[in-house]
């Protein structure tokens, strides 16, 4: 199984650039690296996916280097409505089954003022 | 964007009652729905995979007679809680994914609370 790595938690304050780190060892060549948001009572949202090098799109960025193990997230000038729990998944949704949609403990996102 | 629609959001049911969820997708055909469920402060748990028209995969430790599953169109997916009991009581999370298409796109979930 491809799992994934977070912290628990990470703080950080208004204006400032958060970037979040996910491990994924045992990555496979088909796998891509998917990154939603959820926000409490609410379903995730999907932030962002890759498959390597660098992606960027109008709320993030996605770093991954060349040998997959790792990816980070980049959100740029975060808000205090970034306050959300993030989670990486790694895998093919089309496989279906824990293989490729086993969520992790996710990492908690706190944005002070 | 591709819209997943779940309903209810809130359901309160007495014990031994069966709940039904439903969820649909808006403005594609899923060919794969997955269901859910969430305790609070904890990560997502995948219950069940089901693809239209052939029977649900379960995961380990999720009863199918318990937690039945229908997905009887490409948009729309259906999960009955059988005999609810307190112990079922939490938020479950549907979501879709269609051919072609590593997303997933989730429905916005549904609180079940059984007194």
């Amino acid at each position: 199984l491809a799992k994934t790595t977070q912290p628990i938690s990470m703080d950080s304050y208004e204006g400032q650039e958060v970037n979040i780190t996910c491990s994924h060892n045992n990555i496979a060549t088909n796998d891509y690296i998917t990154w939603y948001q959820q926000f409490p009572s609410q379903g995730p949202r999907f932030i962002i996916q890759g498959y390597k090098t660098k992606v960027t799109n109008e709320v993030a960025s996605l770093f991954i280097p060349a040998d997959r193990k790792s990816s980070t997230l980049s959100l740029p000038r975060v808000s205090l409505s970034d306050t959300a729990v993030y989670y990486c998944l790694v895998g093919d949704a089309r496989r279906g089954g824990a293989d490729g949609l086993t969520f992790g403990k996710g990492t908690h996102l706190i944005i002070q003022p | 964007g591709a819209v997943v629609s779940q309903h209810p959001s809130r359901v309160i049911c007495k014990s031994g009652t069966s709940v039904k969820i439903e969820c649909r997708s808006l403005d594609f055909q899923a060919t794969t729905m997955f269901w859910y469920r969430q305790f609070p402060k904890q990560s997502l748990m995948l219950m069940a995979t089901s693809n239209e028209g052939s029977k649900a995969t379960y995961e380990q430790g999720v009863e199918k007679d318990k937690f039945l599953i229908n997905h009887a169109s490409l948009t729309l997916s259906t999960l009955t809680v059988t005999s609810a009991h307190p112990e079922d009581s939490s938020f479950y999370i549907c979501s879709a994914s269609f051919q072609g298409n590593e997303k997933l796109f989730f429905g916005s979930g549904t609180q079940l609370s059984v007194l």
